[in-house]
């Protein structure tokens, strides 16, 4: 079975600091996609990144960089210079649309609070 | 940009009456989902929808619940007899399902309260 793992329950940083939000996922399967969605207060599900599994190049968007590794099961997300603007619970998720098993299994997600 | 849209933003309903929820998901997606989140929780799967039948569905998808496409534009989730644990956000995503397109596009959600 697929599980995703966010350990991070909530993080507080002070505006500008970085921070990294981890997920580790678990699967036997070697074709998978990975997800991060942002849910601002406002309460809506917001698409941030999609990888593949074959895909392992790091991505960069502005200030947002993903890390994804196979080799320990990670996908984790990282925000540079963070805003007050960035908070947010992030969920990490994880989907086999390959296989025909397209619905997303999502981590309890990482509450983040950017203080200014 | 397309966005998928849902109504009622807010729905109070009493136990055991029946409610349903409704979505437009993006014209031209293949692929259609409900989700919901009990307040502070994570997101739950519960339904997929492709070629007007069921694709998916979880444990938490039983008798109780319904999906339709009734037409070319609405996706609906129906709940037969609410309980209080029923009380939650319901989200309704829709996706392409065109190779490399598989990203799924949320709407703000409907909020749930049985009393």
């Amino acid at each position: 079975a697929q599980k995703v793992t966010q350990a991070q329950t909530e993080i507080s940083v002070v505006e500008k600091e970085d921070v990294t939000l981890d997920c580790v996922y678990e699967t036997r399967d070697t074709t998978y996609y990975l997800f991060w969605y942002k849910q601002p207060p406002s309460g809506e599900l917001v698409f941030l990144i999609r990888r593949n599994s074959f895909d392992e190049q790091n991505e960069i968007s502005g200030r947002y960089s993903w890390n994804f590794q196979k080799s320990t099961s990670s996908f984790n997300f990282t925000i540079t210079a963070s805003q007050v603007v960035d908070s947010a619970v992030y969920f990490c998720a994880l989907s086999f649309p390959d296989t025909g098993r397209r619905a997303l299994t999502f981590g309890s997600g990482t509450r983040l609070q950017v203080q200014p | 940009e397309p966005e998928v849209t849902q109504t009622p933003s807010h729905q109070v309903t009493q136990m055991g009456q029946e409610v349903i929820l409704r979505c437009v998901p993006i014209s031209n997606h293949l692929y259609f989902y409900w989700y919901r989140q009990i307040l502070g929780q994570k997101v739950e799967f519960l339904v997929s929808f492709y070629n007007n039948e069921i694709s998916e569905k979880s444990e938490i998808f039983d008798d109780q619940f319904s999906v339709e496409r009734p037409d070319g534009s609405n996706f609906t989730l129906k709940i037969r007899s609410t309980k209080l644990e029923d009380s939650a956000m319901y989200f309704c995503a829709s996706e392409s399902g065109g190779a490399g397109t598989d990203t799924q596009y949320f709407g703000p959600g409907t909020r749930l309260t049985v009393l």
